[in-house]
């Protein structure tokens, strides 16, 4: 099957500056997940989507980030304005339960790295 | 809240050595334990999992038993290669279904 597609793979911008990633998740997979994983550090959860819905957007910095998947397959993660402290790479994960069903391991993309300078 | 605490690295063992990474959780209820690898240049793959007390999970030489009574989950392989050197993340789910809480992962140099 066809795993998790990411783009852009690398992005470069300033401060201040706008930049949205993709994901598309494997064909199927129910829920779809954004995760932040800063250098030398674990991913942290950004923001899971059960379909078109959020489940938990808890740690997902609201004043600058906002995510969509409109139709419940594609998704978008966008940030404006970007920190420094973005600096990052974004992995989609997507797997395919649901909330509250049987745990079914989740499938990451290879990531988008953002670097802010 | 729920979290894992993974012993800190780099690692470096030679080829053929012993493998013992540690890895323990704090959870409400009982959360299911994950490990993922991370081999350079390439995304988090799962490795292997754990969903109740007791259950050892298993996968390419590696195995990790979901230990209630010491809250741990440590990773282990009897005779490493150079091929496994990657950053090991422990993980886990508070409950089925949920996203996961990753550690701040491990990284393993294998030399040969």
């Amino acid at each position: 099957e066809a795993g998790v597609a990411q783009s852009p793979r690398y992005k470069i911008i300033e401060k201040r500056q706008s930049v949205a990633f993709w994901c598309n998740p494997i064909s199927g997979h129910a829920t779809l997940y954004w995760y932040q994983q800063i250098l030398g550090q674990g991913p942290k959860l950004l923001i899971q989507f059960q379909n078109n819905g959020v489940v938990d957007d808890s740690q997902l910095p609201k004043d600058r980030f906002s995510a969509e998947r409109l139709k419940g397959v594609d998704s978008t993660l966008k940030i404006q304005p970007a920190k420094l402290e973005d600096s990052a790479v974004y992995l989609c994960a997507s797997s395919l339960s649901e909330a509250g069903g049987n745990n079914s391991p989740l499938h990451f993309g290879n990531g988008t790295r953002l670097t802010v300078t | 809240g729920n979290s894992v605490t993974q012993m800190e690295g780099p690692v470096t063992l030679s080829e053929e050595a012993f493998l013992t990474i540690n890895c323990t959780y704090t959870a409400t209820g009982y959360p299911s334990l994950f490990w993922y690898v991370q081999y350079p240049g390439e995304g988090l793959q799962l490795l292997l999992k754990a969903t109740k007390a007791d259950d050892k999970g298993s996968n390419k030489g590696f195995e990790a038993t979901y230990r209630k009574e010491t809250t741990s989950f440590h990773l282990e392989k009897g005779s490493v290669q150079v091929s496994d050197s990657a950053v090991y993340f422990c993980a886990l789910s508070p409950d089925a279904g949920y996203a996961l809480n990753f550690g701040k992962g491990t990284s393993l140099l294998v030399t040969p």
